[in-house]
């Protein structure tokens, strides 16, 4: 089935830097959505962009899509030790399911 | 108050055992799913119920039957349980199935361990 692909697989970073990931899709999409994992813990709702939307923000997120690349970036800037976790993106195709990718690992170094 | 719940948190079994997970949500959503996730932190949709009816069925195998008793609650029973059934199975709610009601809350996962 089809799923998005993040990149990088892995990001370390030092406290204070931006943090940059990007995912891609295959199909159309309503929206796309963006989830943190905490390290054994469950997924936590971050932010939703709808397709007719280029950029969204929320506090020290950015998220961005391009349809026509089918392609979604997600900034986190001036990063901070408890930003470390997996962040994924999650699209929704009018299935009526999210479709995960297969996460980006953030480590923020004190 | 937790939002999504489940039971256990940790489950060691052998192989071929029956087991049962259970989750609540007390949010009022419509909504509610399974997923598994593998080691490789892959997470994939199994099964999804909408007011008590199932509307996702991932081509999981047989061996697992989910069971919506009402809208709050969705478990999840596994028979025969495999080796490969080794995972950590996330519970979630949404308010709908479309548009921004897809906002997914998740619960803070089973850890299963079949040896």
């Amino acid at each position: 089935s089809q799923q998005g692909e993040e990149d990088p697989q892995a990001l370390s970073i030092q406290e204070g830097e931006n943090a940059t990931m990007n995912c891609s899709y295959k199909t159309s999409i309503n929206n796309l959505q963006w989830y943190r994992q905490n390290s054994g813990r469950g997924l936590v709702h971050l932010i939703l962009i709808r397709s007719n939307e280029r950029e969204k923000h929320s506090g020290r997120l950015r998220v961005t899509l391009d349809t026509s690349k089918k392609s979604s970036s997600l900034l986190i800037t001036a990063s901070r030790a408890a930003d470390t976790a997996s962040y994924f993106c999650a699209t929704d195709d009018s299935s009526y399911k999210l479709i995960f990718g297969s996460g980006t690992r953030l480590l923020v170094r004190p | 108050d937790t939002a999504v719940s489940q039971t256990p948190k940790y489950l060691v079994t052998q192989m071929g055992n029956d087991k049962s997970i259970k989750c609540e949500q007390n949010l009022g959503h419509d909504t509610m799913y399974w997923y598994k996730q593998d080691s490789k932190k892959f997470l994939k949709i199994m099964f999804s119920y909408n007011n008590k009816e199932l509307i996702i069925n991932e081509t999981v195998p047989n061996r697992f039957s989910p069971k919506s008793p009402d809208k709050a609650h969705l478990n999840l029973h596994i028979n025969s349980l495999e080796l490969g059934d080794s995972a950590v199975y996330f519970c979630a709610s949404s308010q709908g199935i479309t548009g921004d009601q897809e906002t997914q809350y998740f619960g803070p996962g089973t850890r299963l361990l079949v040896l």
